[in-house]
């Protein structure tokens, strides 16, 4: 089964809201993890990282905070735009990345006017 | 401008043919992967190769091949034994294996 996982399949978020994206995580050892959006038709693009010896990291717009105790990881879009339509992907590191990264399932966020 | 190149951006195969994807990048990263999305799901791992003539199997290698006989270069090959091949396969690199992977735009293979 699937270590990384999103809590929503679906966000439904005004245009200029604020949007939070969820994301549990069940591997303990997991030590690094990284936001990708990814819109319809493309390849993922990366958003965000954060490693675990951090609890919060802040881009343009966005910003990734990480619960270690919980196992929960989550993304924060402020002010979104309609460009921020697109599928939302979590991804975990374990161990080096010695198997490379593992996703959760996405969530669809969807602006609206 | 640097990045990861994939082609086809479409494929049409036939049932009981072998199809081979391309993936080029022009980072110098040492790290490949390749991975495999189903409508509605997430990225699942082929293969990976860490370094030159270096690669693992990921946790849906069955009825593929790759090989990695240069650094840029990291090709798929979807074999006929592969039964259910029709999906989007995404080509990524990373500087290190503990880094963040750049993807590509993709390749969309139907078995027709």
């Amino acid at each position: 089964g699937e270590s990384v996982g999103l809590h929503l399949p679906t966000l439904s978020v005004q245009e200029g809201d604020n949007s939070i994206i969820n994301c549990a995580y069940s591997n303990s050892a997991s030590d690094y993890f990284i936001w990708y959006k990814q819109e319809s038709g493309k390849g993922p693009q990366f958003i965000i990282d954060i490693r675990s010896n951090m609890d919060k990291r802040q881009g343009q717009r966005v910003t990734v905070l990480l619960n270690k105790t919980v196992k929960h990881l989550s993304l924060q879009i402020a002010a979104t735009q309609p460009g921020d339509s697109a599928v939302y992907f979590c991804a975990e590191l374990t161990g080096g990345g010695a198997d490379g990264l593992t996703f959760g399932k996405g969530t669809h966020l969807i602006i609206q006017p | 401008d640097g990045g990861i190149t994939q082609s086809p951006k479409y494929l049409f195969r036939k049932e009981g043919q072998n199809v081979t994807l391309s993936c080029e990048q022009n980072l110098n990263h040492d790290a490949m992967y390749w991975y495999r999305q189903d409508p509605g799901q997430g990225l699942r791992l082929i293969y990976y190769s860490q370094i030159v003539n270096d690669f693992q199997k990921g946790d849906i290698a069955e009825g593929y091949s790759v090989s990695r006989e240069k650094k840029e270069s990291f090709p798929l090959t979807v074999t006929s034994a592969q039964k259910n091949p029709t999906a989007f396969y995404l080509c990524a690199s990373s500087i290190y294996r503990d880094s963040e992977a750049f993807f590509g735009q993709g390749t969309r293979l139907t078995v027709v």
